[in-house]
């Protein structure tokens, strides 16, 4: 039990377009999903704490305007890059605390990375 | 401010080696403790976690006891394999200073290699 699932995978797009990247938690309901950035051989930065039904928390240093979170059901959460530039290459990941069970364990997707060219 | 520092690698060892990852933390209160394991191009997977004082998780032959009169969760295995090469996070959840709860703190990791 307890996988999160990410999409894509991978993507490559070009600089200026933007790119959604969804998170979903299979097998459970997740009031909050975070959405981190890993870049290589460094650990993860949280961006942003992204609440069902509310406006995420953005991490300082973090724009929001250029990082859209959305978190529309307890099962899906969503971070667009918008106007993407070859500096927002990295790898992104998103975890998912359950509902139900422990407050304190994350489940972290496959992460997504992306490419910007 | 609350923090987690663990080992630096990279740490390359022989298979069947005796492996230890040293992680201290800094933070208010009670925190729970993990250890994450990340393959290469994957994401994290638990690897184990204690949630109070003189827990000892354990998993696939890790363990890492939570110390808090010297505020570590150190990761040790007895004999490691080829196939535990990863990086390893150790991490924290707890109140911080930011305000918002549950969140996790990840130390830098640690690049684990073990040779045939």
């Amino acid at each position: 039990g307890a996988v999160v699932s990410q999409h894509p995978s991978w993507v490559i797009c070009k600089s200026g377009t933007s790119v959604k990247i969804e998170c979903r938690s299979l097998d459970f309901q997740a009031t909050t999903m975070f959405w981190y950035r890993q870049f290589p051989k460094q650990s993860l930065m949280l961006m942003a704490t992204s609440n069902e039904g509310s406006k995420a928390t953005y991490e300082q240093g973090v724009e929001k305007d250029k990082f859209l979170i959305n978190h529309a059901s307890l099962t899906l959460s969503t971070l667009t890059v918008t106007s993407a530039h070859p500096e927002d290459s990295s790898f992104y990941i998103c975890s998912a605390r359950d509902l139900a069970g422990n407050s304190y364990e994350q489940y972290f997707g496959p992460g997504t990375r992306l490419t910007v060219t | 401010g609350n923090s987690v520092t663990q080992m630096e690698g990279p740490v390359t060892l022989s298979e069947e080696a005796f492996l230890t990852i040293n992680c201290t933390y800094t933070a208010t209160g009670y925190p729970s403790l993990f250890w994450y394991v990340q393959y290469p191009g994957e994401g994290l997977q638990l690897l184990l976690k204690a949630t109070k004082a003189d827990d000892k998780g354990s998993n696939k032959g890790f363990e890492a006891t939570y110390r808090k009169e010297t505020t570590s969760f150190h990761l040790e295995k007895g004999s490691v394999q080829v196939s535990d090469s990863a990086v390893y996070f150790c991490a924290y959840s707890g109140y911080n200073s930011g305000g918002s709860n549950y969140k996790l703190t990840f130390g830098k990791g640690t690049l684990l290699t073990v040779n045939p």
